[in-house]
């Protein structure tokens, strides 16, 4: 089983600012089958990037993903009030699918 | 557009059972992998289980293998995800998504609760 560590558990910024989160895989993500999602209180996750730098259908520019092999970044250029939420990485490469424990992206 | 209504969940002794459903539209049900993925109250997601556009291949995570029966009916456009033996650790909201790989569909989940 691919386990994903995502840091840091929890990052304060402001509005504007930029923000970088990381996810390490304990072994190598063939053909960079990494995705983001972001996840607020009470709704479904929501799909950002897949294959590790291509954005989905409808996200803005300002999300970009990067990386390859065990690790993967997800960048905020500026960040919006609405992009304060939770963040997670997950492998589809292997079953099982598996996702990391996520990153609390919060108001500073 | 693609919506996908879970529905069956609810309060449930240990040991008891519990048939979930998701209605599909939007988008030709009979063309797409679907799964099941759930999260634990204030904790990360466990993907559970997918089948196969036809049925014919499924996989189950360890933690459910057993105990847990998906399925598919596409003449009725729905997905189903049978629940038996229920544990305390069951407990969470199971989401209904498109797809085996990184779903860019889900449902708005429904909640389990496993609890005496």
């Amino acid at each position: 089983e691919i386990v994903l560590t995502q840091s840091p558990g929890t990052l304060s910024l402001s509005p504007g600012e930029r923000a970088t989160l990381s996810c390490r895989a304990s072994q190598s993500v063939s053909s960079s089958y990494l995705a983001w999602y972001q996840q607020k209180p009470g709704q479904a996750p929501r799909l950002l990037i897949h294959g590790a730098s291509s954005r989905a259908t409808g996200i803005p520019d300002r999300f970009s993903g990067s990386g390859s092999g065990t690790d993967f970044t997800l960048t905020i250029s500026r960040l919006e009030p609405e992009d304060f939420a939770m963040y997670y990485c997950q492998q589809y490469d292997s079953s099982p699918r598996t996702f990391g424990q996520g990153t609390k992206l919060e108001i500073k | 557009q693609v919506q996908l209504v879970e529905s069956g969940g609810g309060l449930v002794k240990p040991g008891g059972s519990l048939r979930l459903s998701c209605t599909a539209s939007g988008f030709t049900f009979s063309d797409y992998y679907m799964s099941w993925i759930r999260q634990a109250p204030g904790k990360g997601l466990e993907w559970v289980s997918y089948i196969s556009s036809s049925g014919s291949i499924i996989y189950y995570a360890d933690s459910v293998k057993g105990r847990f029966t998906i399925s598919r009916d596409n003449a009725k456009n729905s997905l189903y995800l049978q629940m038996n033996s229920l544990r305390a650790e069951d407990t969470a909201v199971y989401y209904c998504a498109r797809g085996s790989l990184c779903p860019g569909s889900w449902g708005q989940g429904t909640l389990v609760t496993v609890s005496s």
